[in-house]
């Protein structure tokens, strides 16, 4: 089975610490979406890429956050100086792109802890 | 902001009995999905529906579009504990973004 990995599944860091998490979308994929989970939430988004193209940043996205997809295929999710609030589920998602609806294939999410 | 009003919040039922998941929106959708959650994963498509007044069954699961593609539901017939989960919809009102609902948190007791 070839889903969307994440990795790593759980971090925890210090306040002022900064991390990076990586996700690999299903091979092919050239969609690439970012969402943020909280407790009692469902996820939220946070950034899409069209192959190495990040084509939306929403504006829960501070500055401290950055996202790249650097070769169209895999992609990160840095944040700097890691906030108490920045803890929460990080949920990548990927999806063909070649329909009108486009279904998102979501991976296990990596567990953001900022002590 | 959630654009997608799911209810009831939580439900707790006894194994066997039927359930009903409510999804609604004032905007419009171009497709609608359901996921199902559990805690520490990923959510998992469960299926996605398209034409408004559009009814789709998976064994024991229906779901349901509304005609003006507002509104959803999820019905779950003779639930089972393996039924329990958080169980999300979404809305895409373009080509690519996902708005989600809170959740509703299914609890089926053995």
């Amino acid at each position: 089975d070839t889903g969307v990995s994440q990795d790593p599944r759980h971090k925890i860091t210090k306040r002022g610490q900064n991390v990076t998490f990586r996700c690999d979308p299903i091979s092919e994929h050239n969609r690439l979406y970012w969402y943020r989970q909280t407790l009692g939430q469902g996820p939220e988004f946070l950034t899409y890429f069209q192959n190495e193209a990040q084509l939306e940043k929403s504006r829960l996205l501070s500055d401290r956050f950055s996202a790249e997809r650097p070769k169209g295929s895999f992609s990160t999710l840095e944040i700097q100086r890691t906030e108490q609030g920045d803890s929460a589920m990080y949920l990548c998602a990927s999806s063909a792109g070649t329909l009108d609806t486009d279904t998102q294939y979501f991976g296990p999410g990596t567990r953001l802890t900022v002590l | 902001t959630q654009l997608l009003e799911q209810s009831p919040q939580f439900l707790s039922i006894q194994e066997g009995e039927n359930l009903t998941v409510y999804c609604n929106s004032s905007s419009v959708f171009s497709s609608l999905q359901w996921y199902r959650q559990e805690p520490g994963e990923g959510p998992v498509l469960l299926v996605t529906v398209v034409t408004g007044g559009e009814v789709k069954k998976l064994k024991r699961l229906t779901f349901q579009f509304g005609d003006a593609r507002k509104d959803s539901s999820l019905h779950i017939t003779a639930a089972q504990p393996g039924d329990t989960g958080l169980y999300l919809c979404a809305g895409a009102w373009n080509d690519y973004k996902l708005s989600f609902g809170a959740g509703t948190t299914v609890t089926v007791r053995a």
